[in-house]
């Protein structure tokens, strides 16, 4: 079964820092292109940020740019989010998602994950 | 960066009823990199039609999509009890965006 399992979140104070996980297991995670996507409480989906599949290229949004950065381990299965400067308007679930083809970072998300709730709050 | 207008806001209808979700984009959205997802509260989102109009893997043929360049729409013919839920668009090109969402609510 492909499956998507983040961890790393919790609550953090403002300007604190917080590293999100994303464990994959089910396909070839090497083969793809990943992403994250977060969800503020009450919200609607916002676009954060993505990575090739052997990592040489990233993306950020502009509300993140700067501030967040996203890695891989291939030899892990595995995704990351490392957030610092957090501010309140971080606060949301933040999704691991996969795109749907081999190689295409520009794609769309065919696999998502449970979300790992991220609170920044004093 | 590319806005997507969902609308309506609030669809509210019958099951058995005919569902029409439009998603408007601020320019065209190129090679139809165009997403339609479903998501039920406590849920992630999931995938229901991608590239405007081919339906993802697993889902019912009662969802269809139609569109390019800038006006596209999620069509479900007939609503199933299941089918009531939160719906965003997305554009995958290269600053990825997505739409505000369009709630369907039993009547």
């Amino acid at each position: 079964e492909v499956q998507l399992v983040e961890s790393g979140g919790g609550l953090v104070q403002p300007g604190g820092s917080l590293r999100l996980s994303c464990s994959a297991s089910g396909f070839t995670f090497s083969s793809y292109a990943m992403h994250w996507v977060r969800q503020a409480p009450g919200k609607g989906l916002e676009y954060v940020s993505a990575i090739s599949s052997n990592g040489g290229s990233t993306y950020y949004a502009d509300s993140v740019k700067g501030r967040f950065t996203i890695s891989r381990d291939n030899s892990k299965n595995t995704l990351y989010l490392q957030m610092s400067s957090l501010r309140a308007e971080d606060t949301a679930v933040y999704y691991c998602v996969k795109t749907r083809r081999v190689g295409a970072v520009h794609d769309a998300f065919d696999i998502w994950g449970q979300g790992t709730m991220v609170t920044v709050s004093s | 960066e590319i806005v997507l207008t969902q609308s309506p806001g609030t669809l509210s209808l019958s099951p058995g009823e005919r569902a029409t979700l439009s998603c408007r984009a601020s320019q065209s959205v190129s090679s139809s990199y165009l997403a339609w997802y479903q998501q039920k509260p406590g849920q992630a989102p999931r995938l229901l039609i991608y590239g405007a109009s081919s339906r993802a893997t697993g889902i019912p043929d009662r969802f269809s999509g139609s569109g390019s360049g800038t006006d596209f729409t999620l069509t479900i013919s007939r609503l199933e009890p299941e089918d009531f839920a939160v719906y965003y668009c997305q554009q995958y090109g290269s600053s990825p965006t997505f739409g505000q969402g369009t709630k369907v609510e039993i009547k």
